[in-house]
């Protein structure tokens, strides 16, 4: 069973705008959830986390929201970048695996 | 920093053939290695994490007799897949740890068509 899901397979915003990426997970066992950029051709690289005991942690532009209780997490960007284009991964974990969700492509338009 | 190369960056070969990936971390000395495996369209899936030195712990439903997983040294792993099928084409990415599943440094992956 996917236990990481990501709903929307893809994003499209203007550059300036706030890009909001979701994601949904079932496990209540995570405690500890990541978001990863990927570019084509390249390695997931690390973005941004957030531990089950904070509800917001932020980092520039970037803002990661969790709601426990209805078991979902997002990403904030703001204000969207063109090179911001790239596909975004959230991860959770309980501490042994990391547990991806299907990704959403994101796209900023100029 | 935290550069992970992956070699080759793809590879067709013949159903029947054994196919090996190498991961390896540029800039750090990488404790823990990972890889997953990632179909279209779809999320990374954990096949194996290895430790320097010990045997690799395989996710449930994965064959350790076909996809053979050597961490030898604290800069280098590999995965090989033994008698390869059409099935087994598909995107391996490896990522490597200098502490563990919380700081993991992906490699460019490698595409793995088999005929």
């Amino acid at each position: 069973d996917q236990q990481v899901k990501q709903n929307s397979p893809s994003l499209s915003v203007q550059e300036g705008r706030i890009s909001i990426l979701n994601c949904d997970y079932t496990n209540s066992m995570f405690d500890y959830f990541l978001w990863y950029k990927k570019y084509p051709a390249e390695g997931p690289t690390f973005l941004i986390s957030i531990s089950s005991i904070k509800d917001k942690n932020e980092d520039g532009r970037f803002t990661v929201f969790l709601n426990k209780s209805a078991k979902h997490l997002s990403l904030h960007i703001v204000p969207s970048q063109p090179g911001d284009s790239a596909v975004y991964f959230c991860a959770a974990t309980s501490g042994s695996r990391l547990t991806f969700g299907e990704g959403t492509q994101l796209t900023v338009n100029p | 920093g935290a550069v992970v190369s992956q070699h080759p960056s793809w590879v067709i070969c013949k159903s029947g053939t054994s196919v090996k990936i190498e991961c390896r971390s540029l800039d750090f000395q990488a404790t823990t290695m990972f890889w997953y495996r990632q179909f279209p369209k779809q999320s990374l899936m954990l096949m194996a994490t290895s430790n320097e030195g010990s045997k690799a712990t395989y996710e449930q439903g994965v064959e350790k007799d076909k996809f053979l997983i050597n961490h030898a040294s604290l800069t280098l792993s590999t995965l090989t897949v033994t008698s390869a099928h059409p099935e087994d084409s598909s995107f391996y990415i490896c990522s490597a740890s200098p502490s563990g599943i919380y700081e993991q440094y992906f490699g460019p992956g490698t595409r793995l068509t088999v005929t």
